[in-house]
């Protein structure tokens, strides 16, 4: 079975500082992690992917995201957050060595960033 | 380009009533998903088509849930004899191939609400 877990329900930051969203994942192969944003009334929008490579990954609007296996986590990171950041960021993963085909996504975490 | 389109945007029905959702996907994209998402949880995949592959229904939650897709088009999610538990925001989401590491493009969900 995959699952993602993201800790944190809201994650408070002031413009200009930098911003870390938290998620791990569990896989029985080796994973795809995807991070999307969603405003309100909108559907998700993609931001980044790990697939293999730079452990680092650089996506839209400045985001980045660390993949750590030892750890099995993939946190979202931004250096210096902007008021228009905020809304609520989901993590997902595939097990790319199962037949499951869908993404598992975790429950969200909302990010408010404050002026 | 059009991104994935849905319809209707908002629904309202009284408990007991079938409801149709559509989806168009972006043209060109063989995968189609749809995804529930009640407030403030995440998402909870449902369904996947690919081609003319037999669906995966292995999220459908119970049999009043159905979904049928035309070769590459567009898709229909249709829930009969609703319940209020149904009260959600149903997305769609298309790629350009099915399993591949493609990340998936969302619709705007039709926000379904059971009187």
């Amino acid at each position: 079975a995959q699952s993602v877990a993201q800790p944190e329900d809201q994650v408070n930051v002031a413009e200009g500082n930098p911003l870390t969203v938290k998620c791990t994942y569990s896989v029985s192969g080796n994973p795809y992690l995807f991070w999307y944003v969603q405003y309100p009334n909108r559907g998700l929008q993609f931001l980044l992917k790990y697939i293999t490579g730079d452990n680092l990954v650089k996506g839209s609007y400045g985001f980045e995201a660390e993949f750590n296996k030892s750890q099995t986590s993939f946190h979202l990171k931004k250096p210096s957050a902007l008021v228009s950041d905020s809304a609520l960021y989901f993590c997902a993963v595939r097990d790319m060595d199962t037949g499951r085909r869908a993404l598992t996504f975790g429950s969200g975490t909302r990010l408010q960033v404050q002026p | 380009g059009a991104g994935v389109s849905q319809s209707p945007s908002n629904k309202v029905t009284e408990k007991g009533k079938d409801v149709e959702l559509r989806c168009d996907p972006i043209s060109g994209h063989t995968a189609l998903y749809w995804y529930r998402q009640r407030l403030g949880q995440g998402l909870e995949f449902l369904i996947y088509f690919q081609g003319n592959s037999a669906p995966d229904k292995s999220g459908l939650p119970s049999d009043r849930f159905s979904a049928e897709r035309t070769g590459e088009s567009v898709s229909t999610l249709t829930i009969q004899r609703t319940q209020q538990e149904d009260s959600a925001v149903y997305l769609c989401a298309s790629s350009p191939i099915m399993g591949s590491n493609q990340p998936q493009h969302f619709g705007d969900g039709t926000r379904l609400s059971i009187l």
